[in-house]
């Protein structure tokens, strides 16, 4: 079956634009995660989705970085006035229920010039 | 709060030279331990979960084994494909997140 989709695979931008990134998760799956991984760091937690509600948002970084989930399905992450140290993969998993195996997808390699 | 440390960060092997790479973690009451692979570029793929002291699982020439301080990953006659980064993270049993650990990078040459 299909897996966790992520789209742009690539996004360059420049320092103080807002950019958006794309989650596709597995169907049915109900929980939705999104993770930063910087050159050499280990995945940082951002943060968590059960259905269309995000009961902890504390891993994001600053107020710049938001997300949202419709339908229970498609996540955006959003951030504004984007900063070098923003530059990083990000990382979307999706899975079953909070106590299943996440499923990872390709991440969006974000580069801030 | 939840640690995970993996050990160590590099190992290079020659191919068939089986090794173990070791995952050690402290969390309240540990719900599963996850093993990930990871090749440069792609994100995480899901290798195992183990959920109690002394259970094992295998997967072609990867096996993991858990204790109640930390995880084993063994390698057996390891192939140039499964040169990558391998991940290791724990959930505690009252928490939805996953700690992951830094990771170990392995490298087979031929």
């Amino acid at each position: 079956g299909a897996g966790v989709s992520q789209s742009p695979s690539n996004k360059v931008t420049e320092k103080g634009k807002d950019v958006e990134l794309r989650c596709d998760p597995i169907s049915g799956h109900t929980a939705l995660y999104w993770y930063r991984q910087s050159l050499g760091q280990g995945l940082e937690f951002l943060i968590y989705f059960q259905g269309n509600s995000a009961p902890d948002k504390s891993g994001l970084p600053s107020d710049r970085f938001s997300a949202e989930r419709t339908g229970g399905s498609v996540s955006t992450l959003t951030i504004q006035r984007t900063q070098q140290e923003d530059s990083a993969v990000y990382l979307c998993a999706s899975s079953l229920g909070t106590f299943d195996p996440r499923y990872f997808g390709p991440g969006t390699r974000l580069t801030v010039l | 709060e939840d640690q995970v440390t993996q050990s160590p960060e590099a190992l290079r092997l020659q191919e068939g030279e089986s090794s173990s790479l070791n995952c050690s973690y402290t969390v309240s009451g540990l719900r599963g331990l996850f093993w990930y692979r990871q090749d440069p570029g792609k994100g995480p793929e899901f290798l195992f979960t183990l959920y109690s002291a002394g259970e094992e699982k295998e997967k072609e020439r990867l096996k993991a084994t858990l204790t109640k301080k930390e995880s084993f990953l063994h390698i057996t006659a390891p192939k140039p494909e499964d040169s990558a980064t391998y991940l290791c993270a724990v959930q505690a049993s009252d928490d939805y997140k996953l700690s992951f650990g830094a990771g170990t990078t392995v490298t087979v040459r031929a």
